[in-house]
Protein backbone atom coordinates (compact mmCIF):
# COMPACT_ATOMS: atom_id res chain seq x y z
CA UNK A 1 0.00 0.00 0.00
CA UNK A 2 1.56 2.92 -1.19
CA UNK A 3 1.57 6.24 1.28
CA UNK A 4 1.04 9.85 0.41
CA UNK A 5 2.93 10.87 -2.71
CA UNK A 6 3.58 14.42 -3.39
CA UNK A 7 5.38 16.03 -5.96
CA UNK A 8 7.06 17.65 -7.04
CA UNK A 9 9.95 17.23 -4.29
CA UNK A 10 11.79 20.19 -4.68
CA UNK A 11 10.11 23.52 -6.98
CA UNK A 12 11.89 26.70 -7.67
CA UNK A 13 10.14 29.49 -8.63
CA UNK A 14 11.06 32.94 -9.36
CA UNK A 15 8.75 35.87 -7.77
CA UNK A 16 5.42 36.59 -9.49
CA UNK A 17 5.66 32.92 -11.15
CA UNK A 18 3.15 30.38 -10.09
CA UNK A 19 4.04 27.03 -8.28
CA UNK A 20 1.40 23.75 -7.94
CA UNK A 21 2.12 21.35 -5.59
CA UNK A 22 0.43 17.99 -6.11
CA UNK A 23 -0.66 15.50 -3.18
CA UNK A 24 -1.85 11.88 -3.70
CA UNK A 25 -3.38 10.27 -0.36
CA UNK A 26 -2.69 6.99 0.55
CA UNK A 27 -5.76 4.33 -0.95
CA UNK A 28 -8.89 4.17 0.71
CA UNK A 29 -8.22 7.82 2.28
CA UNK A 30 -10.36 10.81 1.51
CA UNK A 31 -9.63 13.13 3.65
CA UNK A 32 -6.54 15.38 2.66
CA UNK A 33 -4.76 18.02 4.86
CA UNK A 34 -1.88 20.84 3.58
CA UNK A 35 0.13 22.14 6.04
CA UNK A 36 3.45 24.48 5.86
CA UNK A 37 7.19 24.42 7.66
CA UNK A 38 8.78 27.75 7.35
CA UNK A 39 12.58 26.87 8.69
CA UNK A 40 13.18 25.94 12.22
CA UNK A 41 9.74 26.09 12.97
CA UNK A 42 6.78 23.96 13.25
CA UNK A 43 3.87 22.26 10.81
CA UNK A 44 1.08 24.75 10.57
CA UNK A 45 -2.37 23.89 9.01
CA UNK A 46 -3.10 25.83 6.08
CA UNK A 47 -6.36 23.80 4.76
CA UNK A 48 -8.39 20.63 4.77
CA UNK A 49 -10.53 19.05 2.18
CA UNK A 50 -12.23 16.01 1.89
CA UNK A 51 -13.48 15.11 -1.61
CA UNK A 52 -14.56 18.14 -3.49
CA UNK A 53 -15.12 20.25 -1.01
CA UNK A 54 -13.44 22.40 1.37
CA UNK A 55 -13.56 21.99 5.16
CA UNK A 56 -12.02 24.16 7.04
CA UNK A 57 -9.18 27.12 5.63
CA UNK A 58 -8.81 28.68 8.62
CA UNK A 59 -4.95 28.29 7.80
CA UNK A 60 -4.77 29.52 4.43
CA UNK A 61 -3.52 33.17 3.79
CA UNK A 62 -6.49 35.51 2.47
CA UNK A 63 -4.50 35.99 -1.12
CA UNK A 64 -2.94 34.21 -3.58
CA UNK A 65 -3.29 30.71 -1.90
CA UNK A 66 -6.04 28.35 -3.27
CA UNK A 67 -6.39 24.42 -2.46
CA UNK A 68 -8.93 21.87 -4.19
CA UNK A 69 -8.96 17.61 -4.41
CA UNK A 70 -11.45 16.96 -7.13
CA UNK A 71 -13.52 13.55 -7.83
CA UNK A 72 -10.25 12.45 -9.34
CA UNK A 73 -7.12 13.31 -9.32
CA UNK A 74 -4.50 14.58 -6.72
CA UNK A 75 -5.68 17.69 -4.90
CA UNK A 76 -3.52 20.37 -5.22
CA UNK A 77 -2.15 23.32 -3.46
CA UNK A 78 -1.39 26.67 -5.89
CA UNK A 79 0.31 29.62 -5.00
CA UNK A 80 -0.48 32.51 -7.57
CA UNK A 81 2.26 35.39 -7.32
CA UNK A 82 4.88 33.66 -5.49
CA UNK A 83 6.86 35.78 -2.76
CA UNK A 84 10.19 34.59 -1.47
CA UNK A 85 8.34 34.51 1.76
CA UNK A 86 6.25 31.70 0.49
CA UNK A 87 9.74 29.59 0.40
CA UNK A 88 9.21 26.58 2.65
CA UNK A 89 8.47 23.18 2.91
CA UNK A 90 4.75 22.11 2.20
CA UNK A 91 3.30 18.55 3.56
CA UNK A 92 -0.06 16.67 2.53
CA UNK A 93 -1.12 14.77 4.95
CA UNK A 94 -4.06 12.06 4.57
CA UNK A 95 -6.51 10.16 6.48
CA UNK A 96 -9.45 7.47 6.57
CA UNK A 97 -12.99 9.10 6.53
CA UNK A 98 -13.95 8.48 10.33
CA UNK A 99 -16.03 10.23 12.57
CA UNK A 100 -13.11 10.41 14.65
CA UNK A 101 -10.05 12.66 14.62
CA UNK A 102 -7.51 9.58 12.92
CA UNK A 103 -4.16 9.64 12.55
CA UNK A 104 -3.11 11.52 9.83
CA UNK A 105 -0.37 9.97 7.76
CA UNK A 106 2.02 12.53 6.22
CA UNK A 107 3.97 12.62 2.45
CA UNK A 108 7.78 13.65 2.19
CA UNK A 109 6.83 17.50 1.29
CA UNK A 110 7.77 19.79 -1.72
CA UNK A 111 10.01 22.10 -1.19
CA UNK A 112 9.50 25.56 -2.70
CA UNK A 113 12.13 28.01 -2.76
CA UNK A 114 11.22 31.24 -4.53
CA UNK A 115 14.51 32.79 -5.93
CA UNK B 1 -7.58 27.80 20.44
CA UNK B 2 -5.19 24.92 21.24
CA UNK B 3 -1.92 25.49 21.83
CA UNK B 4 1.60 22.97 21.97
CA UNK B 5 4.69 24.11 24.24
CA UNK B 6 7.48 22.09 23.66
CA UNK B 7 9.96 23.82 26.05
CA UNK B 8 13.05 21.98 25.20
CA UNK B 9 14.81 23.09 21.89
CA UNK B 10 17.61 20.89 21.95
CA UNK B 11 18.80 17.54 23.67
CA UNK B 12 21.56 15.07 23.35
CA UNK B 13 21.83 11.68 25.13
CA UNK B 14 24.39 8.85 24.84
CA UNK B 15 23.75 6.00 22.55
CA UNK B 16 21.66 3.31 24.81
CA UNK B 17 20.83 5.64 27.51
CA UNK B 18 16.98 6.89 28.24
CA UNK B 19 15.96 10.61 27.16
CA UNK B 20 12.41 12.37 27.64
CA UNK B 21 10.94 15.03 25.58
CA UNK B 22 8.36 17.12 27.07
CA UNK B 23 5.44 18.84 25.48
CA UNK B 24 2.30 20.56 27.54
CA UNK B 25 -0.76 21.64 25.86
CA UNK B 26 -3.56 23.93 26.30
CA UNK B 27 -7.01 23.24 25.44
CA UNK B 28 -11.16 22.91 26.60
CA UNK B 29 -11.71 20.36 24.68
CA UNK B 30 -12.71 17.27 26.54
CA UNK B 31 -12.36 14.50 23.92
CA UNK B 32 -8.76 14.68 21.58
CA UNK B 33 -5.55 12.62 20.58
CA UNK B 34 -2.08 13.60 21.18
CA UNK B 35 0.84 12.00 18.76
CA UNK B 36 4.42 12.64 18.71
CA UNK B 37 6.44 12.52 15.21
CA UNK B 38 9.68 12.42 14.26
CA UNK B 39 11.54 14.45 11.27
CA UNK B 40 14.81 13.23 10.57
CA UNK B 41 17.10 15.15 8.42
CA UNK B 42 15.19 13.39 5.27
CA UNK B 43 12.37 15.89 6.69
CA UNK B 44 10.27 13.20 6.08
CA UNK B 45 7.63 13.35 8.95
CA UNK B 46 7.20 10.08 10.64
CA UNK B 47 4.30 8.89 13.57
CA UNK B 48 6.22 7.61 16.66
CA UNK B 49 2.93 7.43 18.64
CA UNK B 50 -0.49 8.15 19.93
CA UNK B 51 -2.58 8.63 22.82
CA UNK B 52 -6.21 9.08 22.76
CA UNK B 53 -7.31 11.49 25.77
CA UNK B 54 -10.25 9.03 27.29
CA UNK B 55 -7.72 6.01 28.07
CA UNK B 56 -6.08 6.54 31.06
CA UNK B 57 -3.08 3.60 30.25
CA UNK B 58 0.31 5.64 28.56
CA UNK B 59 0.39 4.41 25.33
CA UNK B 60 4.31 2.37 24.31
CA UNK B 61 5.67 1.30 21.25
CA UNK B 62 8.81 -0.92 21.79
CA UNK B 63 11.19 1.94 22.68
CA UNK B 64 9.00 4.39 22.53
CA UNK B 65 6.21 5.32 25.54
CA UNK B 66 4.47 8.52 27.10
CA UNK B 67 3.83 9.83 30.10
CA UNK B 68 0.18 11.10 29.25
CA UNK B 69 -0.84 13.39 32.24
CA UNK B 70 -4.25 14.68 31.69
CA UNK B 71 -5.12 17.42 34.41
CA UNK B 72 -1.52 18.76 33.92
CA UNK B 73 -1.85 18.86 30.19
CA UNK B 74 1.47 17.51 29.58
CA UNK B 75 2.49 14.69 27.17
CA UNK B 76 6.02 13.48 27.30
CA UNK B 77 7.86 10.77 25.05
CA UNK B 78 10.26 8.54 26.79
CA UNK B 79 12.96 6.66 24.31
CA UNK B 80 14.66 3.63 26.39
CA UNK B 81 17.85 2.35 24.69
CA UNK B 82 18.42 5.58 22.34
CA UNK B 83 20.03 4.34 19.24
CA UNK B 84 21.65 6.67 16.30
CA UNK B 85 18.91 6.95 13.84
CA UNK B 86 16.89 8.37 16.46
CA UNK B 87 18.98 11.51 16.33
CA UNK B 88 15.85 14.38 14.61
CA UNK B 89 13.32 16.72 15.20
CA UNK B 90 10.50 15.20 17.70
CA UNK B 91 6.99 17.45 17.56
CA UNK B 92 4.42 17.13 19.44
CA UNK B 93 1.01 17.06 18.15
CA UNK B 94 -2.67 18.12 19.55
CA UNK B 95 -5.92 16.89 17.62
CA UNK B 96 -9.58 17.24 18.40
CA UNK B 97 -12.22 14.83 18.11
CA UNK B 98 -14.34 16.15 15.59
CA UNK B 99 -14.42 19.62 14.11
CA UNK B 100 -11.78 19.96 11.39
CA UNK B 101 -9.79 17.43 13.28
CA UNK B 102 -6.79 19.97 12.19
CA UNK B 103 -3.17 19.37 14.05
CA UNK B 104 -1.73 21.83 16.08
CA UNK B 105 1.63 21.38 16.52
CA UNK B 106 4.73 22.65 18.36
CA UNK B 107 7.91 23.74 17.15
CA UNK B 108 10.05 20.86 18.09
CA UNK B 109 13.02 19.17 20.14
CA UNK B 110 16.19 18.75 18.09
CA UNK B 111 17.37 15.10 19.37
CA UNK B 112 21.08 13.97 19.08
CA UNK B 113 22.01 10.74 20.05
CA UNK B 114 25.58 10.21 20.52
CA UNK B 115 27.76 7.43 19.92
Amino acid sequence: NAGVMQNPRHLVRRRGQEARLRCSPMKGHSHVYWYRQLPEEGLKFMVYLQKENIIDESGMPKERFSAEFPKEGPSILRIQQVVRGDSAAYFCASSPPQFQAETQYFGPGTRLLVL
Amino acid sequence: AQTVTQSQPEMSVQEAETVTLSCTYDTSESNYYLFWYKQPPSRQMILVIRQEAYKQQNATENRFSVNFQKAAKSFSLKISDSQLGDTAMYFCAFGAQGGSEKLVFGKGTKLTVNP
